[in-house]
């Protein structure tokens, strides 16, 4: 089974702080992406990649960025976190040319303080 | 582009009853179309899909979802459900690529909740 892991479930972080949110995929998938789950809201694009070194802005990437060096591994950036991005993030990743959806991490709730 | 609206934000029903938790998409192209299962604490699963073929697929727990073109719906349905049932329940769209394969991004719907009370 496709395995997507990110490496933590909760974190706290105080406003201001830079805050790195890791995705890591062991099934060789080129695309990843990092939605923000809000109630009411569903799950909203972030960012998303489509190879190594590639990103593209998703639906609401203003004080996010996102870093690809390795195929397997797609870092969330908080420049400076700030208490209106406390929410639920998932990481998720798929292949090219394949109709089989998503595959999704456990999430990380993360609260800004 | 894609939108996708679940017309219903909370669905209580008590076990054994049918359920219908209800799915509509807008888009300019053609799509392909899923629900995904959330239970609490978790990451999302994919429960079934819709890409080609008969409009109504199937999952392993019971549950069955009708892709309706002229509608442009694809409710999920279960005709008796479980106390195990309880999650949120996520409808989502991508276009269709070139040569019938899909790799773009997914647009979800807000959510139900599937409340499921003894």
């Amino acid at each position: 089974d496709v395995k997507v892991t990110q490496s933590s479930r909760y974190l706290v972080k105080r406003t201001g702080e830079k805050v790195f949110l890791e995705c890591v995929q062991d099934m060789d998938h080129e695309n990843m992406f990092w939605y923000r789950q809000d109630p009411g809201l569903g799950l909203r694009l972030i960012y998303f990649s489509y190879d190594v070194k590639m990103k593209e802005k998703g639906d609401i990437p203003e004080g996010y960025s996102v870093s690809r060096e390795k195929k397997e591994r797609f870092s969330l950036i908080l420049e400076s976190a700030s208490t209106n991005q406390t929410s639920m993030y998932l990481c998720a990743s798929s292949w090219t040319g394949r109709a089989g959806g998503y595959t999704f991490g456990s999430g990380t709730r993360l609260t800004v303080v | 582009a894609q939108s996708v609206t679940q017309l219903d934000s909370q669905v209580p029903v008590f076990e054994e009853a049918p359920v219908e938790l209800r799915c509509n998409y807008s888009s300019s192209v053609s799509v392909y179309l899923f629900w995904y299962v959330q239970y609490p604490n978790q990451g999302l699963q994919l429960l079934l899909k819709y890409l080609s073929g008969s409009t109504l697929v199937e999952s392993i727990n019971g549950f069955e979802a009708e892709f309706n073109k002229s509608q442009t719906s694809f409710h999920l349905r279960k005709p008796s459900v479980h106390i195990s049932d309880t999650a949120e329940y996520f409808c989502a769209v991508t276009p269709r690529g070139a040569g019938g394969t899909s790799y773009g991004k997914l647009t979800f719907g807000q959510g139900t909740i599937l409340t499921v009370h003894p």
